[in-house]
């Protein structure tokens, strides 16, 4: 079975500009999760979508949104960049809804650098 | 405030010796408790989960609701060990809430 895949592995954007960053869960999975990490905060939950729907939200200002597909892949984009959001950004599928019952596996991460 | 502290960024342990990662939490309710590792080179994995009372690799981890802990233990440290964990913490809402992880190095 493959595992959550996301692209691009590596990114490098300008202050302003904004970026789309893609997961694809593995197959069957409904739940897709995005984390934040970086060395200061350590991994921060940005939003959970499940059936195309979000059902999550983490404390992250309105520039970040993200949508899932009818297929379950998800999409997270980041509008107006800013220095501070340079980091690893992490999605996680499951198959249940995240939570207590749920074992999400994680994808390699996208590396995001804005200068 | 929902939290969870993990007070050691690094811990250094001898081969063959005991384990013990610390984590505490703070929140008003039952948790629901996880701890995930990082191997080098690899993805953020789920080690185990409170909900499972099951070991894996060796490793326990036992609620404590009186000191608001979950506490990582291993009673033989491995070479294979040695990676970054993290202490993780599910609310009511469902909302994943991560500690900030501690290094663990396991010295031959």
């Amino acid at each position: 079975k493959a595992g959550v895949t996301q692209t691009p592995r590596y990114l490098i954007k300008t202050r302003g500009q904004q970026v789309t960053l893609s997961c694809s869960p593995i197959s069957g999975h409904r739940s897709v999760s995005w984390y934040q990490q970086t060395p200061g905060q350590g991994l921060q939950f940005l939003f959970e979508y499940f059936s195309e729907t979000q059902r999550n939200k983490g404390n992250f200002p309105g520039r970040f949104s993200g949508r899932q597909f009818s297929n379950s892949r998800s999409e997270m984009n980041v509008s107006t960049l800013e220095l501070g959001d340079s980091a690893l950004y992490l999605c996680a599928s499951s198959l249940v809804a995240a939570g207590g019952l749920a074992e999400q596996f994680f994808g390699p991460g996208t590396r995001l650098t804005v200068l | 405030a929902q939290r969870v502290t993990q007070p050691e960024k690094l811990l250094s342990v001898f081969k063959g010796a005991p384990v013990e990662l610390k984590c505490n939490y703070s929140y008003s309710g039952s948790p629901e408790l996880f701890w995930y590792v990082q191997y080098s080179r690899q993805r953020l994995q789920l080690l185990l989960r409170h909900i499972s009372r099951e070991s894996i690799k060796g490793f326990t981890a036992d609620l404590n609701k009186g000191e608001t802990s979950f506490h990582l233990k291993k009673p033989f440290a491995q070479e294979e060990d040695s990676a970054m964990y993290y202490c993780a913490l599910a609310n009511r809402d469902d909302k994943i809430i991560f500690g900030k992880g501690t290094r663990l190095h396991i010295l031959p």
